[in-house]
């Protein structure tokens, strides 16, 4: 059974840091590309973060640019976002999903709640 | 970047209806398009990938059409477990955006 589980969000004061982590299972985790997508409450899907197969390519939303670094470990079959100098406006709750290629869907965790509150 | 248009954002409709939602790229995206599910207080669900591939378990009341810059998603006979958010995503270059979302109400 493919699974994503997130991990790794709080509460946490404007300008502080997290670190994001999504275990993988159920399937060939070094074989698929990966991405961050979040939700702020109330509002739509907006995705934050890609990284390649290799990790050697990543690519940021405007938003998060320069303050986000997106990171895997296909040994340990793990995904993660190093998310510093959060800003009130992080709030949401971040989904790390696997991108579908030809026969392969794509696959959403359940996600995990990030608050940036003072 | 590219845009993703979904109409209408909102659409009330009566069990057993066929309804119809439409996502429009703003650039040609081949059949890069993903549509999900959103049901209140649940991470989305894959329905179609690949623009008109079902995903495994989906019900077959659910099918999606289009290619290039214009899509859609169809339920053929509206069931009340429909009601939910439905997303557009495109994958064909980065960044992989979003159409805004249309909620779905019975």
């Amino acid at each position: 059974e493919v699974q994503l589980v997130e991990s790794g969000g709080d509460l946490v004061q404007p300008g502080g840091s997290l670190r994001l982590s999504c275990a993988a299972s159920g399937f060939t985790f070094s074989n698929f590309e990966m991405i961050w997508v979040r939700q702020a409450p109330g509002k739509g899907l907006e995705w934050v973060s890609y990284i390649s197969v290799s990790g050697s390519t990543t690519k940021y939303a405007d938003p998060v640019q320069g303050r986000f670094m997106i990171s895997r470990d296909n040994a340990r079959n793990s995904l993660y976002l190093q998310m510093n100098s959060l800003r009130v406006e992080d709030t949401a709750i971040y989904y790390c999903a696997r991108v579908g290629r030809g026969v392969n869907s794509p696959f959403w965790g359940q996600g995990t709640l990030v608050t940036v509150s003072s | 970047d590219i845009q993703m248009t979904q109409s209408p954002s909102s659409v009330s409709a009566s069990v057993g209806d066929r309804v119809t939602i439409t996502c429009q790229a703003s650039q040609h995206i081949s059949n890069y398009l993903n549509w999900y599910q959103q049901k209140p207080g649940k991470a989305p669900t894959v329905l179609i990938y690949g623009a008109y591939k079902m995903e495994t378990g989906v019900p077959s009341r659910f099918s999606g059409s289009g290619s290039g810059t214009d899509f859609l998603l169809t339920i053929s006979s509206l069931q009340p477990e429909d009601i939910a958010t439905y997303y557009c995503q495109q994958y064909d270059n980065l960044p992989y955006t979003f159409g805004q979302g249309t909620k779905l109400e019975i």
